[in-house]
């Protein structure tokens, strides 16, 4: 069974400071990885994926997310945080193989970007 | 592009009625919809999956009878509550991928907040 891990319930970041959130995955293979964020009464937003090739992912308002497989992490990063970016953020995972293409979603991570 | 709507975006009903949400994707073909079930502070619930024309596949442990879907057009699903009751209350959320790619991420939509009373 696929499943993916944020280990970090919140994560409260200085604006104008890096950020990082944090994704493990387990699935058997090469899996899909994406990042979705989503803000209050709201649906989600999708910010990026990996699907093959270089590690490092940029994404949408500045996120990238960086791809390590010996570690199976998926880390959300930014360099700058805003606090517009004070929102929910899920890491999902797809297997790469299989007629049904599940998406397993993380619990979600809230950030939190302090003026 | 890649939008999808929802409809309504909040509803409050009685106990016993029954409620149906719409989701449409505006500017695609959506061969594939998912329905999510949201509850406070937990990530996103996988409900059913639904193919356009053919019948919806559920998760374990989630009623079919209770959690009507349907997927009649490649741009409308809708899900119906039926009887509703008040643990049914929660966040819907429905989401929508095309068949442009092996790798289309899901374009969701902004969700729909239902309260049973």
């Amino acid at each position: 069974a696929q499943s993916v891990a944020q280990p970090e319930d919140q994560v409260n970041v200085a604006e104008g400071n890096p950020l990082t959130v944090k994704c493990t995955y387990s699935v058997s293979g090469n899996p899909y990885l994406f990042w979705y964020v989503q803000y209050p009464n709201r649906g989600l937003q999708f910010l990026l994926k990996y699907i093959t090739g270089d590690n490092l992912v940029k994404g949408s308002y500045g996120f990238e997310a960086e791809f390590n497989k010996s570690q199976t992490s998926f880390h959300l990063k930014k360099p700058s945080a805003l606090v517009s970016d004070s929102a929910l953020y899920f890491c999902a995972v797809r297997p790469r193989r299989g007629g049904y293409q599940k998406v397993t979603f993380g619990i979600g991570t809230k950030l939190q970007v302090i003026p | 592009g890649a939008v999808v709507s929802q409809h309504p975006s909040r509803v409050i009903c009685k106990s016993g009625t029954s409620v149906k949400i719409e989701c449409r994707s505006l500017d695609f073909q959506a061969t594939t919809m998912f329905w999510y079930r949201q509850f406070p502070k937990k990530s996103l619930m996988l409900m059913a999956t639904s193919n356009e024309g053919s019948k919806a596949t559920y998760e374990q442990g989630v009623e079919k009878d209770k959690f009507l879907i349907n997927h009649a057009s490649l741009t409308l699903s809708t899900l119906t509550v039926t009887s509703a009751h008040p643990e049914d209350s929660s966040f819907y959320i429905c989401s929508a991928q095309g068949a442009r790619g092996l790798v289309d991420e899901q374009y969701f939509g902004p969700g729909t907040r239902l309260t049973v009373t």
